[in-house]
């Protein structure tokens, strides 16, 4: 079973650029997850998805951050424009919906360092 | 609400000592808890997970965690730390396996 996909894995940009984040799940996984995880701390939510509906994204920061997952598969976050507190770890999980559902699968994480 | 405190941003072992790394949890639900590793530049892998079942439960690597109700606690133990223990660990709690809440995580360094 291939685990979740997510490109690209380090990037660097200046301040007030934009950037994307695109995330491939585990085949079948219906409930997608963004975290942010910046340096010494735990993953914090950013936004879950239950196929192409967003169930939370409390935690988003809307006026500057955007996520889709169209027709319920991939995932794209992005944010615009970027600030140097934007510097930080961006996971993706994904859960399933039945046996093994209450786990979630991490991806590798996209590292980006905002200047 | 459901948070998780993990006691100690960092804990040092001798190889082959006792590895002892704590979780308290707070939910005004029946909690699904779990813990992570996280190694250099990688994402989070799971260790093991209570879901209301069996309160000792056994992970992969030699990792277990008991779930004690009455303490709010669920610490992860190892009774002998190899040096490819040495990571970040991360507990985290989950209302009903929906959204999922993580402590701020553990250092773990083994000492040779």
């Amino acid at each position: 079973e291939a685990g979740v996909a997510q490109s690209p894995r380090y990037k660097i940009i200046e301040k007030r650029q934009s950037v994307a984040f695109w995330c491939n799940p585990i085949s079948g996984h219906a409930t997608l997850y963004w975290y942010q995880q910046i340096l010494g701390q735990g993953p914090k939510l950013l936004i879950q998805f239950q196929n192409n509906g967003v169930v939370d994204d409390s935690q988003l920061p809307k006026d500057r951050f955007s996520a889709e997952r169209l027709k319920g598969v991939d995932s794209t976050l992005k944010i615009q424009p970027a600030k140097l507190e934007d510097s930080a770890v961006y996971l993706c999980a994904s859960r399933g919906v039945s046996g093994r559902s209450k786990t979630q699968y991490f991806g590798p994480g996209t590292r980006l360092l905002v200047l | 609400a459901q948070s998780v405190t993990q006691l100690g941003s960092h804990v040092s072992v001798s190889e082959g000592a006792l590895v002892l790394l704590r979780c308290n949890y707070s939910s005004s639900v029946p909690p699904y808890l779990f813990w992570y590793v996280q190694y250099p530049n990688q994402g989070l892998q799971l260790l093991l997970k209570y879901t209301s079942a069996a309160t000792l439960v056994k992970g992969i690597n030699g990792f277990e965690a008991e779930f004690k109700k009455s303490e709010t606690s669920f610490h992860l133990t190892k009774p002998s730390a190899h040096m490819s223990d040495a990571a970040e660990y991360f507990c985290a709690v989950s209302r009903l396996g929906n959204q999922f809440y993580f402590g701020t995580g553990t250092s773990l360094t083994v000492i040779p």
